[in-house]
């Protein structure tokens, strides 16, 4: 299956690093990991992508295993505006295969 | 705002009526995709077009589904003859060059109800 495993929700304390867990086992080599989030009644809005190596920008961070099968975003310090559904991508040959997303909940 | 725009937001319809919806990309991304979100679920692929091309189609994509970018710029979406089982939310989404490094820009999407 070439669509991604996440749990479907987590709950996380504002100012406190999160730690988003994928799954995405059935990756080849040439398969970017994108990592987008989703508001109610919203597009996704991109958050982070990468291929192999660790990757950071202003929002989160990406750490993707040395086998490439896991990867997990890290928000380092999340808060209320942070609530919302990830989506944990492959992208395949231009096309996006989403999982069905965790739902973070971020308590104050 | 993403610069990616989708009309109408909400459409109500009766059932075995036909449907369209438009999306106008990020004005110089010559990539343009379409996905489908069930309640619950992430988005499905259906469909892409590279300028006026359409490049694939998903096995989602039934026959009563034809999406058109004739001018390599905005695309439209048709549903013909819709069905319950075509509620959903249509996302259009836009990039630059469409390699796995590159970004898509999501619009709001278009949320479908067939009655």
């Amino acid at each position: 299956d070439a669509k991604t495993t996440q749990p479907n929700s987590m709950e996380s304390n504002e100012e406190e690093p999160v730690h988003l867990p994928c799954n995405h086992s059935t990756i080849s080599g040439t398969d970017y990991i994108h990592w987008y989030r989703q508001l109610p009644s919203q597009g996704p809005e991109y958050v982070i992508h990468g291929l192999t190596s660790n990757v950071n920008n202003r929002m989160a961070s990406l750490a993707i295993a040395e086998d490439r099968k896991s990867s997990t975003l890290i928000l380092h310090r999340a808060t209320l505006r942070d609530a919302a559904v990830y989506y944990c991508i492959r992208m395949n040959f231009n096309k996006f295969y989403f999982g069905s997303g965790t739902k973070l909940n971020v308590k104050p | 705002d993403t610069g990616v725009s989708q009309d109408p937001r909400h459409k109500i319809t009766k059932r075995g009526q036909n449907v369209t919806f438009r999306c106008d990309p990020i004005s110089e991304h010559n990539r343009l995709y379409w996905y489908r979100q069930t309640l619950g679920q992430g988005p499905e692929f259906l469909t892409y077009f590279q300028n006026e091309a359409q490049l694939e189609k998903s096995r989602l994509l039934s026959d009563r589904f034809s999406a058109e970018r004739p001018k390599g710029s905005f695309s439209t979406l048709e549903i013909q003859r819709t069905e319950q089982g075509d509620s959903a939310m249509y996302l259009c989404a836009s990039s630059s060059r469409g390699t796995g490094a590159d970004t898509q820009y999501f619009g709001p999407g278009t949320r479908l109800t067939v009655l």
